[in-house]
C-alpha cells in the first residue's frame, strides 16, 4: 500500500519568511515517484516537481528546494523568501510501481503568506 | 482554452438525484482520472482510463458511481442517487502516457447534496 502523511495541516507566515512544507511517504515499491503540487484558491493543481526513487539529487528552482531523503521516506519542499502569491494549499504525492497510473496524495497542508 | 475544462463548476441536487460531471480533457492527452476532494481533505483516486485499455475503477466508492470516456476524449462521471456524503469539489485531470505523474487538472466541480 502506499501512504503519504502531510503532518502540517496549515502553516502561516510572514511575507519573506523561508517556509518548509513536510512530506513523508510509505510504500514497499523499490521504483517510486514522488510529486508536488500547488492548489491555489482558483482550484486547478499545478504540477510543481517529480522525483524519482534513484535521484536523491536535491533540486533548486528559483526560491523553491526540495530535499529528497530516502534514509528516513521524506521528500520535503523548501519556498525561501516567501510572497504572498506562494499561498496555496500544497499537495505531495506518490506513485509506486505496482500501483499502476494512480498517485496517492498527502491530505495537503494551507500555506497562508501574510504581507 | 487549452486547459482541461470541467463542467458544470457548481452543482446543487437534492438527496436521491443523479448527477453527471463532464471532463473535457486536453486534446491529445491519452489518461484522464477523476479524483475527487472533500473539505478539508486529500485527494481521493476514482477512476482511471488510458488509451482503449480497460479503466482502472478501483477507487469508485460504490456502485452508485460510474464513468466512461466517449471517443478517447471526454469522459463523464455519473453519480446515481446522491448522498450528503458525496458532496466534495470532484477533480479531472489528463496526462500524456509519455510523462509520468505529471497530470493537468481541470477546477473542479463542486457538488453539493441537500
Amino acid at each position: 500500500a502506499q501512504k503519504v502523511t502531510q503532518a502540517q495541516t496549515e502553516i502561516s507566515v510572514v511575507e519573506k519568511e523561508d517556509v518548509t512544507l513536510d512530506c513523508v511517504y510509505e510504500t514497499r515499491d523499490t521504483t517510486y515517484y514522488l510529486f508536488w503540487y500547488k492548489q491555489p484558491p482558483s482550484g486547478e493543481l499545478v504540477f510543481l516537481i517529480r522525483r524519482n526513487s534513484f535521484d536523491e539529487q536535491n533540486e533548486i528552482s528559483g526560491r523553491y528546494s526540495w530535499n529528497f531523503q530516502k534514509s528516513t521516506s521524506s521528500f520535503n519542499f523548501t519556498i525561501t523568501a516567501s510572497q504572498v502569491v506562494d499561498s496555496a494549499v500544497y499537495f505531495c504525492a506518490l506513485k509506486g510501481e505496482t500501483s499502476g497510473s494512480r498517485l496517492t496524495f498527502g491530505e495537503g497542508t494551507q500555506l497562508t503568506v501574510n504581507p | 482554452g487549452a486547459g482541461v475544462s470541467q463542467s458544470p463548476s457548481n452543482k446543487v441536487t437534492e438527496k436521491g438525484k443523479d448527477v453527471e460531471l463532464r471532463c473535457d480533457p486536453i486534446s491529445g492527452h491519452t489518461a484522464l482520472y477523476w479524483y475527487r476532494q472533500s473539505l478539508g481533505q486529500g485527494l481521493e483516486f476514482l477512476i482511471y482510463f488510458q488509451g482503449n485499455s480497460a479503466p482502472d475503477k478501483s477507487g469508485l466508492p460504490s456502485d452508485r458511481f460510474s464513468a466512461e470516456r466517449t471517443g478517447g476524449s471526454v469522459s463523464t462521471l455519473t453519480i446515481q442517487r446522491t448522498q450528503q456524503e458525496d458532496s466534495a469539489v470532484y477533480l479531472c485531470a489528463s496526462s500524456t502516457s509519455l510523462t509520468t505523474g505529471e497530470l493537468f487538472f481541470g477546477e473542479g466541480s463542486r457538488l453539493t447534496v441537500l
